[in-house]
């Protein structure tokens, strides 16, 4: 399958601190990828989807001004998640679509802790 | 809406032991069904699918039938290795947009 990497695979920030989570296509183009929120034993959250070139569409009660998403070129979409609080910390995981197919590819996920 | 209900984990099974994983859903609309496998320090992949009802989905071993009567797609393999310790996700996805719905995920330990 195709590979998605992201970067940081962990960080630790401060309380009021802003964060960028880069996610990347490696070997196929992304017309569409997908930000996920994953709480400790629980099922990954849906966040946000993003096409290319486009504004990102968010899921119901996610905060557009706090998760910044930018998907700006087929391979390459961020997440930043600004002024971050405690309760941000969490596990964020990306995946990619291309455009013929309706099969996810996913990173293997970031580990964002605020302290 | 939609949601997928997984059995509570974590499992833990002795090597070639028969395995199964519980999966039930809701969904407005028919789905298409997914189990995904996430191995220790990677990302979420895809195990295998099913998009119509009593398709049957299989891949390296495990299988999982489409129960549309019984909204279910418990995920089995008939003797289980070490290396398919890993967590399970069981997800759906309605319509033409590739938003997945997933379960909790389950962890299951296969020990030699």
């Amino acid at each position: 399958g195709a590979v998605v990497s992201q970067h940081p695979s962990w960080v630790i920030c401060k309380s009021g601190t802003s964060v960028k989570i880069e996610c990347r296509s490696l070997d196929f183009q992304a017309t569409t990828m997908f930000w996920y929120r994953q709480f400790p034993k629980q099922s990954l959250m849906l966040m946000a989807t993003s096409n290319e070139g486009s504004k990102a569409t968010y899921e119901q009660g996610v905060e557009k001004d706090k998760f910044l998403i930018n998907h700006a070129s087929l391979t390459l979409s961020t997440l930043t998640v600004t002024s971050a609080h405690p309760e941000d910390s969490s596990f964020y995981i990306c995946s990619s679509k291309g455009e013929n197919t309706n099969e996810q590819f996913f990173g293997p996920g970031t580990r964002l802790t605020v302290l | 809406g939609n949601s997928v209900t997984q059995m509570e984990g974590p499992v833990t099974l002795s090597e070639e032991a028969f395995l199964t994983i519980n999966c039930t859903y809701t969904a407005t609309g028919y789905p298409s069904l997914f189990w995904y496998v996430q191995y220790p320090g990677e990302g979420l992949q895809l195990l295998l699918k099913a998009t119509k009802a009593d398709d049957k989905g299989s891949n390296k071993g495990f299988e999982a039938t489409y129960r549309k009567e019984t909204t279910s797609f418990h995920l089995e393999k008939g003797s289980v290795q070490v290396s398919d310790s890993a967590v399970y996700f069981c997800a759906l996805s309605v319509g033409a947009n590739s938003k997945l719905t997933f379960g909790k995920g389950i962890t299951l330990s296969v020990r030699p």
